[in-house]
């Protein structure tokens, strides 16, 4: 079955750290990846998918089909960045999210 | 000028009412979607319309019942409320295969 594992509910970091989120999914098939990012008291948006290959607001993710991984990075942390973090797998017209991390950048 | 939006933003109601919750977009896209999210922030999709076609009905309670009259609404409409319905729904929009623009969703309250 169609899978999205997000090991860590909470991360804190301080700023200027480096920020790692972790997602593993599981999918026979061939994946298309995405992470959203919901800002406090703001919609969930789409920061970036794998097919794109692009940096946004500093994060990339690299799909890495051997450990079935897809985690975000960022090398420095800001505060800007605490916010709730999902990772996404669609397949077909289905999105499947895992089930969110809590990023929190301390100053 | 809103992308997706949906009305109210905030339900508190009785076990065992009706109520419905409305969806818009204004976006042109041709697919949208519900999702709820329940009290572990999982995100789950509920149902998703195609050009005013269900397309996507997950196992679902036939208490909810979504409705789409033209490509720009999908309204939710949930019968006999229970306790377990308390979450917040987030209503979705996109173009065929592309990305999902969401609502800003609707925390529902069942008392």
């Amino acid at each position: 079955a169609q899978r999205v594992t997000q090991p860590e509910k909470l991360l804190s970091v301080f700023k200027g750290a480096p920020v790692e989120l972790k997602c593993n999914y599981s999918y026979s098939g061939s994946p298309e990846l995405f992470w959203y990012v919901q800002y406090s008291r703001q919609r969930l948006q789409l920061l970036l998918r794998h097919i794109s290959r692009e940096s946004i607001k500093g994060f990339t993710a690299d799909l890495n089909k051997g450990e079935t991984s897809f985690h975000l990075k960022k090398p420095f942390a800001q505060e800007e960045d605490s916010a709730m973090y999902y990772c996404a797998l669609e397949y077909g017209n289905k999105l499947v999210f895992g089930a969110g991390t809590i990023l929190r950048v301390k100053s | 000028d809103t992308a997706v939006s949906q009305t109210p933003k905030y339900l508190v109601t009785q076990m065992g009412n009706d109520k419905s919750i409305k969806c818009e977009q204004n976006l042109g896209h041709d697919t949208m979607y519900w999702y709820k999210q329940d009290s572990k922030k999982f995100l789950k999709i509920m149902f998703s319309y195609n050009n005013k076609e269900l397309i996507i009905n997950e196992t679902v309670p036939n208490r909810f019942s979504p409705k789409s009259p033209d490509k720009a609404h999908l309204n939710l409409h949930i019968n006999s409320l229970e306790l377990g319905d308390s979450a917040v729904y987030f209503c979705a929009s996109s173009r065929t295969n592309e990305k999902l623009f969401f609502g800003s969703g609707t925390q529902l309250s069942v008392l």
